[in-house]
């Protein structure tokens, strides 16, 4: 069963800061990994998408790898900002069956 | 070009009743999931639709339902509600051919079970 893990459920620093938002899962065949981002009661918006191949995509401030064998990736955000408070997730898309699995997510706090 | 659009955006309903969530995909996408979110959780997969037909199901009753047009356009059909099934309700499109490309949402449609 694949399971999707994110670390920390909630951070809070200071605006400027470089910070790194955790994911884990278990089952490493996968088609590729997203991280999203949900502003409150709203949709998911994509950030970066990373293919089982690749190692990392970058998208201005925001950088994700991904280590497949060891069933982990990073979102690093760059130079915080307030408006990047939200909740991100992240969601891999597994290879047997298709099906997309979500982590919880981690909310995010940038403190002015 | 309009991304993933979905109604209603809120709704309010009472135990017992039934509700239609409306989703159209992203242009040239023909295939579309929905996902349910209850609050502090990650979506969950409900179903698939590829071609008028349920391509894949996740771990939901028989109480959810669904369809897909010819046009791609998508129906998610709760019957029996229960206040569990307050949530928000998302739609998801691609493409089946194109498994490494990324899958957009919708805004989704806010669930209240009263």
């Amino acid at each position: 069963k694949q399971e999707v893990t994110q670390i920390p459920a909630a951070l809070s620093v200071p605006e400027g800061e470089n910070l790194v938002l955790n994911c884990s899962f278990t089952d490493s065949a996968i088609y590729n990994l997203q991280w999203f981002r949900q502003d409150p009661g709203k949709g998911l918006t994509s950030l970066l998408l990373i293919q089982s191949s690749q190692r990392e995509q970058t998208s201005g401030r925001l950088n994700a790898s991904l280590d497949k064998s060891s069933g982990r990736s990073t979102l690093y955000i760059a130079a915080s900002q307030p408006g990047d408070s939200a909740t991100y997730l992240c969601a891999v898309r597994r290879s047997r069956d298709d099906k997309i699995i979500f982590g919880k997510g981690t909310r995010l706090h940038i403190l002015p | 070009d309009a991304g993933v659009t979905q109604s209603p955006t809120h709704l309010i309903k009472t135990r017992g009743q039934q509700v239609t969530l409306r989703c159209s995909p992203k242009s040239g996408h023909d295939t579309v999931s929905w996902y349910q979110q209850a609050l502090g959780q990650g979506p969950q997969f409900i179903f698939q639709y590829y071609e008028e037909e349920e391509r894949q199901r996740g771990n939901f009753p028989d109480r959810f339902s669904g369809h897909q047009f010819p046009n791609y356009s998508s129906e998610l059909n709760v019957n029996a509600l229960l206040l569990g099934d307050s949530a928000l309700y998302l739609c998801a499109s691609s493409t089946p051919t194109g498994r490494g490309n990324t899958i957009y949402f919708g805004e989704g449609s806010w669930l209240t079970v009263v």
